[in-house]
């Protein structure tokens, strides 16, 4: 069964310095790997999608790497800014289109 | 891409009623998929509905308690069957659809948040 780890759990840091999130998974037999963005109380908002055949993905302040063979993606958010505050959730998709999320990082940016 | 809308946005339920979800797409989709995200917690997914069958419930989760419609190709709704307090929750529809880059990702609804007293 696939397992999906996000380490930290939790991370604050002060605003301009890089982010940092790891994501791990059991099973590399992926389709594809989604990060996500989800603000308290709200629904998810889709940041970087990489297929399986990739190696990484960017977009603006934003670049995903994905090593499939060893079961592990990495998020680094650029100079963080306060508005980079919430949850980001890592999420592995079968073939058909069912995602296994791991439990989340929170992080908090200061002023 | 997709759009997904969800009704009701929230709701307060009491114990032993029932409510049922609805979610509609902008586009045809063949894939439907509801995740529950309980409180402090990520996401699981609760059953795939594909129109004109019927929905495949992961470990844990069955029809009884979560019947699920799929009457077309942009619309579902789940029911939450006879409600007590751990079924509160955020319910989320997904669909799987082509992307900006012309790969299928999934979108997500922007759920509804349900609270049973």
């Amino acid at each position: 069964k696939q397992e999906v780890t996000q380490i930290p759990a939790a991370l604050s840091v002060p605003e301009g310095e890089n982010l940092v999130l790891n994501c791990s998974f059991t099973d590399s037999a992926i389709y594809n790997l989604q990060w996500f963005r989800q603000d308290p109380g709200k629904g998810l908002t889709s940041l970087l999608l990489i297929q399986s055949s990739q190696r990484e993905q960017t977009s603006g302040r934003l670049n995903a790497s994905l090593d499939k063979s060893s079961g592990r993606s990495t998020l680094y958010i650029a100079a963080s800014q306060p508005g980079d505050s919430a949850t980001y959730l890592c999420a592995v998709s079968d073939s058909w289109g069912k995602l296994q999320f791991g439990a989340g990082t929170q992080v908090v940016v200061t002023p | 891409s997709a759009v997904i809308s969800q009704k009701p946005s929230r709701d307060i339920c009491q114990r032993g009623t029932s409510l049922t979800i609805q979610c509609q797409v902008d586009s045809q989709v063949t894939m439907m998929f509801w995740y529950r995200q309980q409180p402090g917690q990520s996401l699981t997914l609760i059953a795939t509905a594909n129109q004109g069958s019927e929905a495949t419930y992961e470990s844990g989760f069955v029809i009884d308690k979560f019947p699920i419609s799929r009457p077309n190709l942009t619309f579902s709704t789940l029911t939450v069957s006879n409600m007590s307090p751990e079924d509160s929750s955020i319910y989320l529809c997904s669909v799987d659809a082509r992307g900006g880059d012309g790969f299928n990702e999934q979108f997500f609804g922007p759920g509804t948040r349900l609270t049973v007293l």
